[in-house]
């Protein structure tokens, strides 16, 4: 099975420029979640999809921050302009049953490590 | 009160002792508790997942819950060098809900 794919995997710009991250879940999950993690700090949740509808995005600021699942498989994160403070790295999580605990879990993809100057 | 806290790090272990890592977290509606390993610079795995009150155990991984005391922790026993990394907490409400996870601890088990 397919992991959670991102891309790209590090990006460099500087800040007010734009910046687009792409993630593709793995086959059939319906729930997808894009995370903010800043260095030293455990994940925080910027936006939960379930399809191509959006559950939370309580988290997101949407000033600048914006993301899209428009078939309900890929998504795309948004940011513009960007920050310094925005200096992270941006996983992509996707959400389906875990045989070996036997529940429902996330699966997180690498991530796309962003740095602004 | 953050929703979700870890006891402060870094922690360091011999090679061979047991590792132990704290959770509490806010939310008495919360109803499945997760713990993921994350080594540095990669996302974090799942290696852990409890809801029920008492101990659940995976080979050297045991998992404690109490709910009344709102308390999840993690004791990593003969604990080995690649068992470094950083452990986070993780807490759901229900499998529609959020998950919210824990600033993470790091570990460090010393050869």
């Amino acid at each position: 099975e397919a992991g959670v794919a991102q891309s790209p995997r590090y990006k460099i710009i500087e800040k007010r420029q734009s910046v687009a991250f792409w993630c593709n879940p793995i086959s059939g999950h319906a729930t997808l979640y894009w995370y903010q993690q800043i260095l030293g700090q455990g994940p925080k949740l910027l936006i939960q999809f379930q399809n191509n509808g959006v559950v939370d995005d309580s988290q997101l600021p949407k000033d600048r921050f914006s993301a899209e699942r428009l078939k309900g498989v890929d998504s795309t994160l948004k940011i513009q302009p960007a920050k310094l403070e925005d200096s992270a790295v941006y996983l992509c999580a996707s959400k389906g049953r875990d045989s070996r605990v036997r529940t429902d879990t996330q699966y997180f993809g690498p991530g796309t490590r962003l740095t602004v100057l | 009160q953050k929703e979700v806290e870890q006891n402060s790090g870094p922690l360091s272990v011999p090679e061979g002792a047991i590792a132990s890592l704290n959770c509490t977290y806010s939310d008495r509606g919360s109803q499945s508790f997760f713990w993921y390993r994350q080594y540095s610079g990669k996302s974090p795995e799942l290696i852990m997942f409890i809801y029920s009150n008492g101990d659940k155990e995976d080979g050297r991984f045991t998992a404690q819950l109490n709910k009344a005391s709102q308390y999840v922790s993690l004791l990593i026993r003969d604990s080995q060098p690649s068992d470094s990394a950083t452990y986070l907490c993780a807490v759901m409400k229900t499998s529609y809900d959020k998950v919210i996870f824990g600033p993470g601890t790091s570990l460090s088990v010393i050869p």
